[in-house]
């Protein structure tokens, strides 16, 4: 098993719509949960970064962890042609030298 | 400005040829990772740095080697050993006191030809 499932996609929406991205994990120890969003052939671009379990909001996007569950979302909220790219989900523990990452979500948003 | 700067953006290497890929950071990061991203696999860690003159073999290392000789650079060696070097090639860093998040540089893509 993967340390990191997350749905490869593709997944297509038209623009404003709601848009929910999701990883689930094995290690319990994971304590930061972080989303990073990868334009083609361009760098991961960090989106949002979480400390243990609940909810956190920047702008249109809100991260949710949920850790009895193993267990993390992305929502897009009014969802744009920009938005379209690979979202990455990612994780560590604490004093851990690796980040686990998922595979990555690929996601277009049609005008 | 700070940030990660990968050079170059794209580079083509002949069989049985040397390359390196060059990575400089300006954020005062002690942390230094290398990622290799394939179609469908997500990113796989070749190598990491902790602090100057250390590093780590991550979990595909073979056919890669870095140095760690300055805090603010860490470039990777592409050997001819490694058989499917053709792939994007991502550094990232963080902070190492704490927590933190890692950041990315804007990667270079890998042709052999």
């Amino acid at each position: 098993q993967k340390e990191v499932e997350q749905d490869p996609g593709p997944l297509s929406v038209p623009e404003g719509a709601i848009v929910s991205l999701n990883c689930t994990y094995s290690n319990s120890a994971f304590q930061y949960f972080m989303w990073y969003r990868q334009y083609s052939r361009k760098g991961p671009e960090l989106l949002m970064y979480t400390y243990s379990s609940g909810n956190k909001e920047d702008g249109r996007f809100t991260a949710q962890v949920d850790k009895s569950s193993k267990y993390i979302s992305l929502f897009i909220r009014d969802s744009q042609p920009s938005d379209s790219a690979t979202y990455l989900c990612a994780m560590h523990q604490t004093g851990a030298n690796n980040l686990f990452f998922g595979t990555g979500t690929r996601l277009t948003v049609i005008p | 400005d700070g940030g990660i700067t990968q050079s170059p953006k794209y580079l083509f290497r002949k069989e049985g040829q040397n390359v390196t890929l060059s990575c400089e950071q300006n954020l005062n990061h002690d942390a230094m990772y290398w990622y290799r991203q394939d179609p469908g696999q997500g990113l796989r860690l070749i190598y990491y740095s902790q602090i100057v003159n250390d590093f780590q073999k991550g979990d595909i290392a073979e056919g890669y080697s870095v140095s760690r000789e300055k805090k603010e650079s860490f470039p990777l060696t592409v050997t001819s050993a490694q058989k499917n070097p053709t792939a994007f090639y991502l550094c990232a860093s963080r902070r190492r006191d704490r927590e933190t998040e890692a950041f990315f540089g804007q990667g270079t893509r890998l042709t052999v030809v």
